[in-house]
């Protein structure tokens, strides 16, 4: 079964720009959940989408949006990039349920987003 | 919100030996779930083990255990026969039943073995 995969891995942006990264699940897993890390604030949640609808939105400003397509597949988009915005964006796919499985995140590689 | 706290940004553990990583976390909810996730210097975080908080027996994988103290709001994370490949970032996180699939981390645990 194919893991989580994000594109890009690596990104470079200069202030002002917008990005688009995206995040294919695993299969089956119906749940897409985001996450910025970086060094200081550790990793925060952005926001989690369950058949294409947001579910939960974490406390981050507007230019950070995103969306889930009938795949199960999502993308998220920052606009007017700052320099703070420059971390490691994570996506993690998940599954309910009351199996031993069930409710465990499972992370991508992730985006390395640089905003100069 | 829920918060959760690990007090020990770094650690060490020599090859072989036993090291446990503290975690605590704020609550008033009394169904939750608790994880520990490793992020080894490739970055792609790993689930390590996973607590029930209704289940009062500690979740053992392999050479990973934790102590969990419901009353205490204590999660810790013991790795035992510690190996050069257990190095990483540590992360302890908290999975609320009541706000769906949000889950909450720690701010996380350097662990360096020593060869």
């Amino acid at each position: 079964k194919a893991g989580v995969t994000q594109t890009p891995r690596y990104l470079i942006k200069t202030r002002g720009q917008q990005v688009t990264l995206s995040c294919s699940p695993i299969s089956g897993h119906r749940s897409v959940s985001w996450y910025q890390q970086t060094p200081g604030q550790g990793l925060q949640f952005l926001f989690e989408y369950f058949s294409e609808t947001q579910r939960n939105k974490g406390n981050f400003p507007g230019r950070f949006s995103g969306r889930q397509f009938s795949n199960s597949r999502s993308e998220m988009n920052v606009s007017t990039l700052e320099l703070g915005d420059s971390a490691l964006y994570l996506c993690a796919s998940s599954y309910p349920g009351l199996t031993s499985g069930a409710n465990v995140l499972t992370f991508g590689a992730g985006s390395r987003l640089t905003v100069l | 919100a829920q918060t959760v706290t690990q007090s020990q940004p770094e650690m060490s553990v020599q090859e072989a030996e036993t090291v446990t990583l503290s975690c605590t976390y704020d609550t008033s909810e009394s169904d939750y779930y608790l994880f520990w996730y490793k992020q080894p210097p490739s970055r792609q975080m790993i689930l390590v083990i996973r607590q029930e908080a209704y289940k009062q027996q500690n979740a053992t994988e392999n050479r990973f255990s934790v102590n969990f103290q419901k009353a205490a709001k204590s999660f810790s994370l013991k790795i035992s026969d510690s190996q050069l490949g257990d190095a990483a970032m540590y992360f302890c996180a908290y999975r609320s039943q009541s706000t769906g699939n949000q889950f909450y981390f720690g701010t996380g645990t350097s662990l360096t073995v020593i060869p």
